[in-house]
């Protein structure tokens, strides 16, 4: 089935460790996403992509970073910089042409800072 | 920065009533607009989405939505809601010249009464 993959599920971590989320897709789409979604916040953007090698900062980059070697990869790090890590973050995709597109996204990754 | 602005955070309604959820955006230049939707414990939908031509648009389940490019504003609205609209909803903006950067707003929680 065409769609998008996102693991782990729930992550826990300590303080003071990077931890990378994966964010896979099977849709061929070019743009990618990674957002911050916290109760009463909305969602945030953190990173984004357009095309492959190319990723830029969004609202909230400080703490993580990104690659995307590969158009169906788009895998996040959380830093230890990061001061509030615990949070829901979910990975979207998008296809269409100059942001026609809808989002498509996965089911997202808990992580818990222990 | 840009940035998108939802009203409220949590309306509650009673069923038959009439709703209009305001989003509101701060970016000059040409934008894409779109509402989203998310029903407990499930994924964000699409409701419906803005390109260009007729500023009234037709979502799904009954959702209309009017882009007032003179107050950058995208409000939702449906005439008479349901119990099975309780969900938050969520405004988005792509922006043009940002390289496909799309942000969302705060969200708004809505509380349908049977």
């Amino acid at each position: 089935d065409g769609g998008i993959t996102q693991s782990p599920k729930y992550l826990f971590r300590k303080e003071g460790q990077n931890v990378t989320l994966s964010c896979e897709q099977n849709l061929n789409h070019d743009a990618m996403y990674w957002y911050r979604q916290d109760p009463g916040q909305g969602l945030r953007l953190i990173y984004y992509s357009q095309i492959v090698n190319d990723f830029q900062k969004g609202d909230i980059a400080e703490g993580y970073s990104v690659s995307r070697e590969k158009k169906e990869s788009f895998p996040l790090t959380v830093t230890s910089a990061q001061k509030n890590p615990t949070a829901f973050y979910l990975c979207a995709s998008r296809g269409g042409l100059a942001g026609t597109g809808e989002l498509f996204f996965g089911e997202g990754s808990r992580l818990t800072v222990l | 920065a840009q940035s998108v602005s939802q009203h409220n955070h949590h309306v509650i309604l009673s069923e038959a009533a009439s709703l209009e959820l305001g989003c509101n955006y701060s970016y000059g230049g040409t934008v894409n607009l779109f509402w989203y939707v998310q029903y407990p414990g499930q994924h964000l939908q699409l409701l419906l989405k803005y390109f260009s031509g007729d500023p009234l648009v037709k979502g799904i389940k009954g959702f209309e939505a009017e882009f007032i490019k003179s107050k950058f504003s995208f409000n939702l609205r449906k005439p008479s809601v349901q119990w099975s609209d309780t969900a938050e909803y969520f405004c988005a903006v792509f922006i043009y010249n940002q390289g496909g950067k799309l942000i969302f707003g705060q969200g708004t929680e809505l509380s349908v009464k049977p």
